[in-house]
C-alpha cells in the first residue's frame, strides 16, 4: 500500500504565528495537491505541482514540491483565524490513482 | 451551477441491506471518484473512473462496487454493507483522467451509518 505521511497531524498556534505542514512518501507521483476542507463539506483544491522543486505562492501560502517529487510541503505566514480548517496533501499517478495524506487540522487562535 | 451532487447525504442502515449511494456531475468531466474519509485516515481512494466503462480499483475497494454506463452519474453500490463501512463518502469529478493533478471537485458528501 502506497503512503503518504503527513504531519503535523494537529496543529494550535495563535494568530500570526508561522507553521509548515510536510507530506513525505516513498513514492514518487506525477502531481501533488493540496486541499482544505472546512467541516460539513468536501475538500476544495488550493494548489497543484507537477514540476520536481516547484514552489507556488498563494497570497501568504507558499508550497512546495520536492525534487524527487515524493515530498511537499506547506508553509503559512502570519497565520489568520481564517486560516483555521483541516489541510490534506494528495499524490496522483499517471494511472489517475490518487493518495491522500492523513490531514492536518489547524487552529489559528485570536 | 457546476457542480457534484450526491444522494442521499445521510443514511442509517443495518448490516446487509443493499444500497446505492449515487453521484452526478454536470460539467462534462471525463475522471470520476469515490473516497471514504475517516477520522485520523484521510481520505482513502475506493474506486476511480477515467472514462465510460472504464473502472480502477483504489486503495479500499474491497465492500464495494461502481459502475459507469454514462459519463454524468458514477453510483457506489455496497451489496452487503456492514459496520466497519460506516464512514462519511465523497464523490469527486475532474475534467481530463485525473492524471496530471488537474482540479477535483468534490461532492458534499454522504453520512452513512452501518448497524
Amino acid at each position: 500500500t502506497q503512503l503518504l505521511e503527513q504531519s503535523p497531524q494537529f496543529l494550535s498556534i495563535q494568530e500570526g504565528e508561522n507553521l509548515t505542514v510536510y507530506c513525505n512518501s516513498s513514492s514518487v507521483f506525477s502531481s501533488l495537491q493540496w486541499y482544505r476542507q472546512e467541516p460539513g463539506e468536501g475538500p476544495v483544491l488550493l494548489v497543484t505541482v507537477v514540476t520536481g522543486g516547484e514552489v507556488k505562492k498563494l497570497k501568504r501560502l507558499t508550497f512546495q514540491f520536492g525534487d524527487a517529487r515524493k515530498d511537499s510541503s506547506l508553509h503559512i505566514t502570519a497565520a489568520q483565524t481564517g486560516d483555521t480548517g483541516l489541510y490534506l496533501c494528495a499524490g496522483g499517478y499517471n494511472t489517475g490513482k490518487l493518495i491522500f495524506g492523513q490531514g492536518t487540522t489547524l487552529q489559528v487562535k485570536p | 451551477e457546476a457542480q457534484v451532487t450526491q444522494n442521499p447525504r445521510y443514511l442509517i442502515t443495518v448490516t446487509g441491506k443493499k444500497l446505492t449511494v449515487t453521484c452526478s456531475q454536470n460539467m462534462n468531466h471525463e475522471y470520476m471518484s469515490w473516497y471514504r474519509q475517516d477520522p485520523g485516515l484521510g481520505l482513502r481512494q475506493i474506486y476511480y473512473s477515467m472514462n465510460v466503462e472504464v473502472t480502477d480499483k483504489g486503495d479500499v475497494p474491497e465492500g464495494y462496487k461502481v459502475s459507469r454506463k454514462e459519463k454524468r452519474n458514477f453510483p457506489l453500490i455496497l451489496e452487503s454493507p456492514s459496520p466497519n463501512q460506516t464512514s462519511l463518502y465523497f464523490c469527486a469529478s475532474s475534467l481530463g483522467t485525473g492524471a496530471v493533478g488537474e482540479t477535483q471537485y468534490f461532492g458534499p458528501g454522504t453520512r452513512l451509518l452501518v448497524l
